[in-house]
């Protein structure tokens, strides 16, 4: 079974904090995705990567930035977090090929307040 | 450029009814289409995919959704709601093989609520 994983299933920061998300897959997938879920929105990219140390904008990278210095794992960083960063956060992972599924995360519920 | 529609945010279905939730798609080449389920305070998990071949996918926990091209549709239906059912269905498409254009686009999710 793949197997994406993520380091919290929630957490409470403060506003300006640096807050660190991780995730990791076991499948050797190439790509990774970090994704924002909110009601009535969706899910929304922030960021994926096709390779290590690749990174792509999604369509909402504004207030992220992203690291993936092994294949396995793929961090978001929220460099001074904000109030309207509070959300769910997922990570996903596929193979490098076109249209491969998509396999995701348990997801981090983020508070910040 | 790709798009997915899911019209209701809510539906509600009594227990042994039929289940339809709707999506439409619009896309500049032929997509892949998904649907995925997401329980309770969980990550979303794969329902089934439309690759382009058979038009009418089966997928697991007796749901299937059909691809019709000329209502660019993939609408999502299983024949009698059970209880645990009960989650949020997301719709999304991927353009295949669109070098750099791997991502999935979702839908705004439909939430179905089984009556007993």
């Amino acid at each position: 079974d793949v197997k994406v994983t993520q380091s919290s299933r929630y957490l409470v920061k403060r506003t300006g904090e640096k807050v660190f998300l991780e995730c990791v897959q076991d499948m050797d997938h190439e790509n990774m995705f970090w994704y924002r879920q909110d009601p009535g929105l969706g899910l929304r990219l922030i960021y994926f990567s096709y390779d290590v140390k690749m990174k792509e904008k999604g369509d909402i990278p504004e207030g992220y930035s992203v690291s993936r210095e092994k294949k396995e794992r793929f961090s978001l960083i929220l460099e001074s977090a904000s109030t309207n960063q509070t959300s769910m956060y997922l990570c996903a992972s596929s193979f490098y090929r076109g249209g491969e599924t998509q396999y995701f995360g348990p997801g981090t519920r983020l508070l910040v307040l | 450029a790709q798009s997915v529609t899911q019209l209701g945010s809510h539906v509600s279905v009594s227990e042994g009814a039929l289940v339809l939730l709707r999506c439409n798609y619009s896309s500049s080449v032929p997509p892949y289409l998904f649907w995925y389920v997401q329980y309770p305070n969980q990550g979303l998990q794969l329902l089934l995919k439309y690759t382009s071949a058979a038009t009418l996918v089966k997928g697991i926990n007796g749901f299937e959704a059909e691809f019709k091209k000329s209502e660019t549709s993939f609408h999502l239906t299983k024949p009698s709601a059970h209880m645990s059912d009960a989650a949020e269905y997301f719709c999304a498409v991927i353009l295949p093989g669109v070098f750099g254009n791997e991502k999935l686009t979702f839908g705004t999710g439909t939430r179905l609520t089984i009556i007993p």
